[in-house]
């Protein structure tokens, strides 16, 4: 079973400031998910990365494959940005088993 | 507009009620999860579904138990035998396949057991 390890747990920052959030896995993946969860619970797909980088708006995700390793970016950050984001991996593809296996995610504040 | 609808959002119950929570999407999704979320820790899988009349044991099955009846529906019961049934529950569904797939997640039900 993939272990999924995140860095920082909480994170409180000002409004503007660049944030980096890591999350690390045990096991080699097809492709890594980031999700943001609003206070609400609601959780929303932000990223799924299998190589490289990817940008939306503000929010850039790298992955290294071979470090077993990924980084959420927000740059610009406003206090809208305060959630929780979570790193999640799929099962190890010879398993047979499904479903996402999540890390413990990152509490975010930004502060105004 | 698509997407997965679970309710309702908070549900009380006294201890030693069985419990029912509602997960129906309508994006034509063929694999169906449900997850647990307690504080301090990421979501653990409880049930997962990925054909119709089909489901299999997440990491946390006992005291839980599911249907697959129809491809946009599936429901979870939370039984008396669940210890700690008091917790987050989020319902998500999955489409695509190995190399092309991606996830749309609910918005949660809140079980409070008193």
């Amino acid at each position: 079973k993939n272990e999924v390890e995140q860095s920082p747990q909480n994170l409180t920052a000002q409004e503007g400031e660049f944030i980096t959030i890591n999350c690390s896995y045990s096991v080699g993946i097809s492709a890594l998910h980031w999700l943001q969860q609003h206070p609400g619970g609601g959780i929303v797909s932000l990223f799924m990365l299998s190589s490289g980088k990817k940008k939306h708006g503000r929010l850039i995700a790298t992955i290294n494959i071979q470090e077993k390793h990924s980084s959420l970016h927000i740059t610009a950050s406003h206090p809208r940005d305060s959630a929780v984001y979570i790193c999640a991996v799929p099962p190890y593809s010879g398993g047979g088993a499904d479903g996402l296996t999540f890390g413990k995610g990152t509490h975010l504040i930004i502060q105004p | 507009d698509g997407g997965i609808t679970q309710s309702p959002k908070y549900l009380f119950r006294k201890e030693g009620q069985n419990v029912t929570l509602s997960c129906e999407q309508n994006l034509n999704h063929d694999a169906m999860y449900w997850y647990r979320q307690d504080p301090g820790q990421g979501l653990r899988l409880i049930y997962y579904s990925q054909i119709v009349n089909d489901f299999q044991k997440g990491d946390i099955a006992e005291g839980y138990s599911v249907s697959r009846e129809k491809k946009e529906s599936f429901p979870l019961t939370v039984t008396s035998a669940q210890k700690n049934p008091t917790a987050f529950y989020l319902c998500a569904s999955r489409y695509g396949t190995f190399h092309n797939y991606g996830y749309t997640f609910g918005s949660g039900t809140r079980l409070t057991v008193v």
